[in-house]
């Protein structure tokens, strides 16, 4: 089916470790975001690229690389992790802008210890 | 500087109801609104928004919500709450800070319908 799928759904990270987060959509959308999701912060902005090769920072940045080698793919990387970071993180993908809504996957669930 | 404030962190309503999730916002120019929908262990899903046009928005699950400018407002409502309606919802607006294609969040309303 086609949407925004990312892997993996759970992880668990010892503090220092580096990882990566993959998403993947296959409706050729130009715009692709992260966030993360916090208990009683909603869902803050990491990361988002505007089309290939094009990157950005958002609200929360610190911590975490990105690319965006192809339309397809987003991955989100963390560099030495923390357990400030544990968090569940979403993708999300859009064509044209937020007016035709994102498109979100199910979400990685991270635990660093 | 903009935000998003959600201000009841659960709120509570008998199945057949009606029910409202409240959100206020505070934006420079016109606003665009929206609403998410986020049921268990799954991601966000697009409810409906608010860009132009009438102040009454409708959506998808037979939720509405409405446009008020001068109390800068976008409640979501719903005549008839079904059991199913039970979940997180997240108001959110036009990031400007970050960019013209960034939404920027409320911190969530979790509705729970009681059988």
């Amino acid at each position: 089916n086609a949407g925004v799928t990312q892997t993996p759904k759970f992880q668990v990270l010892k503090t220092g470790q580096s990882m990566t987060l993959q998403c993947a959509q296959d409706m050729n959308h130009e715009y692709m975001s992260w966030y993360r999701q916090d208990p009683g912060m909603g869902l803050r902005l990491i990361h988002y690229s505007v089309g290939a090769g094009i990157t950005d920072q958002g609200e929360v940045p610190n911590g975490y690389n990105v690319s965006r080698s192809t339309t397809e793919d987003f991955p989100l990387r963390l560099l030495s992790a923390a357990p400030s970071q544990t968090s569940v993180y979403f993708c999300a993908s859009s064509n044209q802008g937020i007016i035709y809504g994102y498109t979100f996957g199910s979400g990685t669930r991270l635990t660093v210890v | 500087a903009q935000s998003v404030a959600q201000p009841e962190d659960q709120v509570n309503v008998a199945e057949g109801n009606p029910l409202t999730v409240k959100c206020t916002y505070s934006v420079s120019g016109n606003p665009y609104l929206f609403w998410y929908v986020q049921y268990p262990n799954r991601g966000l899903q697009f409810l409906l928004k608010y860009i132009t046009g009438d102040n009454l928005v409708k959506g998808s699950y037979g939720f509405e919500a409405e446009f008020n400018k001068s109390q800068t407002s976008f409640h979501l409502k719903k005549p008839s709450a079904l059991v199913s309606d039970s979940a997180l919802y997240f108001c959110a607006v036009r990031d400007m800070k970050t960019g013209a294609n960034n939404l920027f969040f409320g911190t969530g309303t979790r509705l729970t319908v009681i059988p």
